[in-house]
């Protein structure tokens, strides 16, 4: 148990479907993120929010929106995805930056595009 | 673009031995991290080792860092079949955003490791 809890931990859509990843944490971190991790890729960071504020991450596709409406909680909400969205997806916190700091993932999600 | 990069990518080895993992990187870092994943699952922070370090123990890992060559090792002593994992290095780098500049971590590929029983 990391203190980071990511919900649901599997998720089967279609491509038209709407959904939203939850996570939380109770570490009292002042930076959440989201990773994607897909088979025989590096993890790929998708979106960083700091003090509740996002910083861009533009390689992201718009299909992908993030939400964090504190510092406890992240969202990521997924419309009209594709099949190579399909991936293990994983939420962080850190105190600090992660550079400088451990960072504590949740255990996942995973998603499936069909 | 991928800063850091493990070797080797895949290790079988038995167990009560040592598994040896090593990171090499591009550019200049102030940090350097190991993290290890069980299949499937979540990342869990092993070890942070900052750039003026040039080794690290925490119970059976040792890391040790060698800027000059943009290098670092991870050795996992006397291994266990529950050390069967993979094993991740993560540099720090500074990123530029619309809003701000921040750090963030960039992960290699990582090394699968099995120990076997």
């Amino acid at each position: 148990e990391t203190g980071v809890t990511q919900t649901p931990r599997h998720l089967v859509m279609g491509m038209t479907n709407k959904k939203s990843l939850k996570c939380e944490q109770h570490l009292g971190h002042n930076a959440m993120y989201w990773y994607k991790q897909s088979a025989k890729k590096p993890l790929e960071l998708m979106f960083v929010y700091s003090l509740e504020e996002r910083v861009e991450n533009n390689s992201v596709p718009s299909r992908f929106s993030p939400e964090c409406p504190n510092s406890s909680h992240l969202f990521l909400h997924l419309h009209t995805l594709q099949p190579e969205d399909s991936a293990l997806y994983l939420c962080a916190s850190s105190q600090d930056s992660p550079g400088r700091s451990e960072a504590f993932f949740g255990q996942g999600t995973r998603l499936t595009v069909v | 673009s991928q800063q850091g990069e493990e070797d080797p990518q895949a290790l079988s080895i038995q167990e009560g031995e040592n598994a040896t993992m090593n990171c090499s990187y591009k550019t200049s870092i102030n940090n350097l991290q190991w993290y290890r994943q069980n299949s499937g699952r979540g990342l869990v922070h092993l070890i942070l080792i900052r750039s003026n370090e040039r080794e690290k123990h925490s119970g059976r890992l040792r890391v040790t860092l060698d800027t000059s060559k943009k290098s670092s090792s991870l050795l996992i002593t006397a291994s266990r079949a529950a050390d069967t994992a993979s094993y991740f290095c993560a540099t720090d780098a500074l990123a530029l955003s619309m809003k701000t500049s921040y750090d963030k971590v960039i992960f290699g590929p990582g090394t699968s490791l099995s120990v076997i029983p």
